[in-house]
């Protein structure tokens, strides 16, 4: 699993409040990112980040802002969540130019 | 970006090889193609990759024709633990600042079950 950890696991939050999601891995790799999965649609790209404070948007990157002040950890915050974004949320970390490496995954439930 | 068309699902008998399709006719002479699979509600695995030729590592066999426009991901003596959805999927580059870094295009995948 190239040490990579997701918390929570599972959450449950109300429409309108902030929740961050975290993920950590324990083996200094430059890239990380953060997919959500949903029914009908493959995983899609929230947001990446290539360094410490150097991230960038994926495909489905509004609602969603991310922060990395280290090279270990990897946030992901909903400012105010909304019930589209209950989802399973997939951290990912790349090993060189080849294989991503997955978190367990959390889920999130919107009410 | 290129897209990836795979059956929605497929079954297999155990000990028998599993040969999984992908179309990828739109893929780029640089996107490589890739495979994952998900069990269950674990997070996706890393199974194999390749560019044009043939790859073979201790999971799988990854075929690519000649052309480049489809693959197929070759489980060779499947097992019940083999169940699960598999991804054909194509990297493609991110922005230049993001240095080599790469995307994954998901699709939905191919639910394989594997039975006794």
């Amino acid at each position: 699993d190239a040490g990579i950890t997701q918390s929570p696991r599972h959450k449950v939050t109300e429409t309108g409040t902030p929740v961050t999601l975290r993920c950590h891995q324990t083996e200094n790799h430059r890239y990380m990112y953060w997919y959500r999965q949903d029914p009908g649609h493959g995983l899609r790209l929230i947001h990446y980040s290539y360094g410490v404070k150097d991230t960038d948007k994926g495909e489905v990157s509004d609602g969603y802002s991310v922060s990395r002040s280290k090279t270990e950890d990897f946030l992901l915050t909903l400012e105010s969540a909304t019930s589209s974004q209950t989802s399973v949320y997939f951290c990912a970390i790349s090993v060189g130019e080849n294989e991503q490496f997955f978190g367990p995954g959390t889920r999130l439930t919107v009410l | 970006d290129a897209k990836t068309t795979q059956p929605t699902s497929m079954d297999c008998a155990e000990g028998r090889a599993a040969n999984l399709p992908c179309n990828h006719s739109t893929i780029s002479g640089n996107e490589y193609v890739y495979w994952y699979r998900q069990i269950h509600s674990q997070g996706p695995q890393y199974i194999i990759h390749g560019l044009k030729n043939n790859e073979t590592n201790e999971m799988a066999s990854l075929i690519i024709t000649e052309d480049r426009k489809s693959s197929t991901l070759i489980l060779p003596h499947a097992t019940l633990r083999d169940t699960a959805v598999y991804y054909c999927i194509v990297r493609v580059r991110l922005a230049s600042n993001a240095g080599n870094n790469r995307k994954l295009i998901w699709g939905l995948g191919t639910s394989l079950a594997v039975n006794p």
